[in-house]
């Protein structure tokens, strides 16, 4: 099942213009990931925030964790049209066996228009 | 350093059939972790190696399979194949699979069943 889910699905901008992206979880999490992926290719990590963290920078993006909302952001400022990507939250779930699996969730699509 | 490199690219099977897909992880990484990717259900999770030992395993029937071999080279098999096994197949290598570790992917074999 989704541990995350974004929202938009969907977010089409113009360049220079701010995308906001938003992911809800369901469980307790450790840490957050943000990952994007280029048109059905392999997906690139973009920046881990922690459970003890509220924000956090990474060049262009922007990143907030709310633990006690279950949420998290993905800004992206200034965007590019190389920025035109879908971009995934993803949670580290634990097996119990030093294993932790990632649990995405299903995705925003950006698509900015140069 | 070279990325996680998966072969082959792209692949049509006819319903079935088995397919073998590779996943060479970045030096030194020992953890391996594959991924199925469709339009319906996202990113799931389907097993991960570590050290040739599987540590975790997804909620997938047992025609998918995988091995990791001493050099830390993975491969995943699915056997019988059905159309519904037509997707995105990721793999994903990291130090150490743990908690906060940054999983790295490869570009994906896209299996496509007839």
């Amino acid at each position: 099942s989704q541990q995350g889910e974004e929202d938009p699905q969907a977010l089409s901008i113009q360049e220079g213009e701010n995308a906001t992206m938003n992911c809800s979880y369901k469980t307790s999490i450790n840490n957050l990931q943000w990952y994007r992926q280029n048109s059905g290719r392999g997906l690139v990590h973009l920046i881990l925030i922690r459970s003890n963290e509220r924000e956090k920078h990474s060049g262009r993006l922007r990143v907030t964790l709310d633990t006690s909302k279950k949420s998290s952001s993905l800004l992206i400022t200034a965007s590019r049209a190389a920025d035109t990507a879908s971009y995934f939250c993803a949670t580290p779930g634990d097996s119990g066996a030093g294993s932790y699996q990632l649990t995405f969730g299903k995705g925003t699509k950006l698509s900015v228009i140069p | 350093k070279a990325g996680v490199t998966q072969t082959p690219r792209y692949l049509i099977k006819t319903r079935g059939q088995q397919v073998t897909l590779s996943c060479s992880p970045i030096s030194g990484h020992r953890s391996v972790s594959w991924y199925q990717q469709t339009p319906g259900q996202g990113l799931q999770f389907l097993f991960e190696y570590f050290s040739e030992t599987q540590r975790n395993k997804g909620n997938f029937p047992g025609r998918f399979s995988g091995r990791q071999f001493s050099n830390s080279r993975s491969e995943m098999n699915v056997s019988t194949l059905e159309l519904g096994d037509s997707a995105l197949y990721l793999c994903a290598s990291s130090f150490t699979g743990g908690i906060d570790t940054e999983a790295f992917f490869g570009q994906g074999t896209r299996l496509t069943v007839v």
